[in-house]
C-alpha cells in the first residue's frame, strides 16, 4: 500500500530537549515536505526537499532542521523545541512535477 | 507572493442540501489550484486539481470546482451533501511551473452536516 508514515504520532516534551520526527514514504517520490498546522492559520510549509541531499526552506523554517540522506526518509529535527512549536505536523511526498501530494497521518507535538 | 483566502471559517448544511465552499487566490501568473479534505484525526486527501483546460473540474466523492480567472476564484461545490462529508476543507495554490512542494494553503473551512 502506498503511504507516508510518521513517527511518533503523539509527543509531549519539554523546552530545549532535542527531538526528531521521522517521515518515510514507500512510493519512490522525489519531493517531500514538512508542514505545520495551527488553528486559524491552515498549513504552512516548514521545509521541502526535491531529492536526496537537496533541501530548501519553506515559509516557516525557523527552529527546524531537516535532512534527506535517503530518498524514502525526510526527518524533521527540533534541536531546542519551544512552546511556540506546539502544533500538528504533517509530512507529504509527491513525484516530480505537479502530481498529488500524499500526506502522512500527522504528528501532534506538545512542548511544555 | 501567492496567497489563498477561504472567507468562511465554519459552514453548517443539512444532509442532502447543496454545498459551495469559497476560495479566492492571489497569484501573479496562471496558478495551479487544489482542494484537499481533512477528516477528523486524518491527514489531507486530494479532492481535485486544476491547471488548464475545462474550467469545471470533477473530483472524488462527487465534488466539483469551477475556476473563474476574472474573479480569482476556485469554489468547491457538491449538489447533495452526505453526513460523511463533515470535515475540514483546504484550498491551495501553487506556481504552474515549479514543484508541487511549493503549495500555499488557505486557512480552511470546517463543514458541519446536520441530519
Amino acid at each position: 500500500e502506498a503511504q507516508v508514515t510518521q513517527n511518533p504520532r503523539y509527543l509531549i516534551t519539554v523546552t530545549g530537549k532535542k527531538l526528531t520526527v521521522t517521515c518515510s514514504q514507500n512510493m519512490n517520490h522525489e519531493y517531500m515536505s514538512w508542514y505545520r498546522q495551527d488553528p486559524g492559520l491552515g498549513l504552512r510549509q516548514i521545509y521541502y526537499s526535491m531529492n536526496v541531499e537537496v533541501t530548501d526552506k519553506g515559509d516557516v523554517p525557523e527552529g527546524y532542521k531537516v535532512s534527506r540522506k535517503e530518498k524514502r526518509n525526510f526527518p524533521l529535527i527540533l534541536e531546542s523545541p519551544s512552546p511556540n512549536q506546539t502544533s500538528l505536523y504533517f509530512c507529504a511526498s509527491t513525484r516530480t512535477g505537479w502530481n498529488e501530494q500524499y500526506f502522512g497521518p500527522g504528528t501532534r507535538l506538545t512542548v511544555t | 507572493a501567492q496567497s489563498v483566502t477561504q472567507p468562511d471559517i465554519h459552514i453548517t448544511v443539512s444532509e442532502g442540501a447543496s454545498l459551495e465552499l469559497r476560495c479566492n487566490y492571489s497569484y501573479g501568473a496562471t496558478p495551479y489550484l487544489f482542494w484537499y479534505v481533512q477528516s477528523p484525526g486524518q491527514g489531507l486527501q486530494l479532492l481535485l486539481k486544476y491547471f488548464s483546460g475545462d474550467t469545471l473540474v470533477q473530483g472524488i466523492k462527487g465534488f466539483e470546482a469551477e475556476f473563474k480567472r476574472s474573479q480569482s476564484s476556485f469554489n468547491l461545490r457538491k449538489p447533495s451533501v452526505h453526513w460523511s462529508d463533515a470535515a475540514e476543507y483546504f484550498c491551495a495554490v501553487g506556481p504552474l511551473t515549479g514543484t508541487a512542494s511549493k503549495l500555499t494553503f488557505g486557512t480552511g473551512t470546517r463543514l458541519q452536516v446536520t441530519l
